[in-house]
């Protein structure tokens, strides 16, 4: 069964304070991804990894970093997290095999920054 | 940037009634997934569709991806509670890597 796991499902920040998401996919697969969900706003795509140690931004980068080290962990950084990341933040990831267009998702990680 | 728009946005109907969602674009996708999504967990994988006018069913889920490629339909037939969730449909290009999202129709099924 695949799985794709992200470290927290709830998580309490304060502004200023450093955040890690971290996210792991047991699938081998080379594509991973970070996204943000709010209301009315749909998935919004922060940064993707295609291979190790590679990243491209997405659609709204700003404010995050990432990191992949290694094949299976993709993590999200909030370098000084704002009240307006609070939101829903789901990881998926999808192999470059075949049409490779399935993502797997994580159950998500619902983040409050106060 | 491709672009795939979803409707209605918010639906609520009674058990047993029937439903369409719909996600369109102006652009052609190689590939269009739809996922569901319940509270508090992450999107689930339902059924891809890859030719123009394909049509698939998943019980009593019926998808059609339309003969041009930019635009695609579910069915739902005798709504159950179950079904209430969000819907959410993603257009993919080969080698592309990444998909683009619709905003999702967020469906409430009532006993």
């Amino acid at each position: 069964d695949v799985k794709v796991t992200q470290s927290s499902r709830y998580l309490v920040k304060r502004t200023g304070e450093k955040v890690f998401l971290e996210c792991v996919q047991d699938m081998d697969h080379e594509n991973m991804f970070w996204y943000r969900q709010d209301p009315g706003l749909g998935l919004r795509l922060i940064y993707f990894s295609y291979d190790v140690k590679m990243k491209e931004k997405g659609d709204i980068p700003e404010g995050y970093s990432v990191s992949r080290e290694k094949k299976e962990r993709f993590s999200l950084i909030l370098e000084s997290a704002s009240t307006n990341q609070t939101s829903m933040y789901l990881c998926a990831s999808s192999t470059s095999q075949g049409l490779g267009e399935t993502q797997y998702f994580g159950p998500g990680t619902r983040l409050l920054v106060l | 940037t491709q672009l795939l728009e979803q409707s209605p946005q918010f639906l609520s109907i009674q058990e047993g009634e029937n439903l369409t969602v719909y996600c369109n674009s102006s652009s052609v996708f190689s590939s269009l997934q739809w996922y569901r999504q319940e509270p508090g967990e992450g999107p689930v994988l339902l059924v891809t569709v890859v030719t123009g006018g394909e049509v698939k069913k998943l019980k009593r889920l019926t998808f059609q991806f339309g003969d041009a490629r930019k635009d695609s339909s579910l069915h739902i037939t005798a709504a159950q509670p179950g079904d209430t969730g969000l819907y959410l449909c993603a257009g993919a290009n080969t080698n592309a890597g990444k998909s683009t999202f619709g905003d999702g129709t967020t469906l409430t099924v009532k006993p």
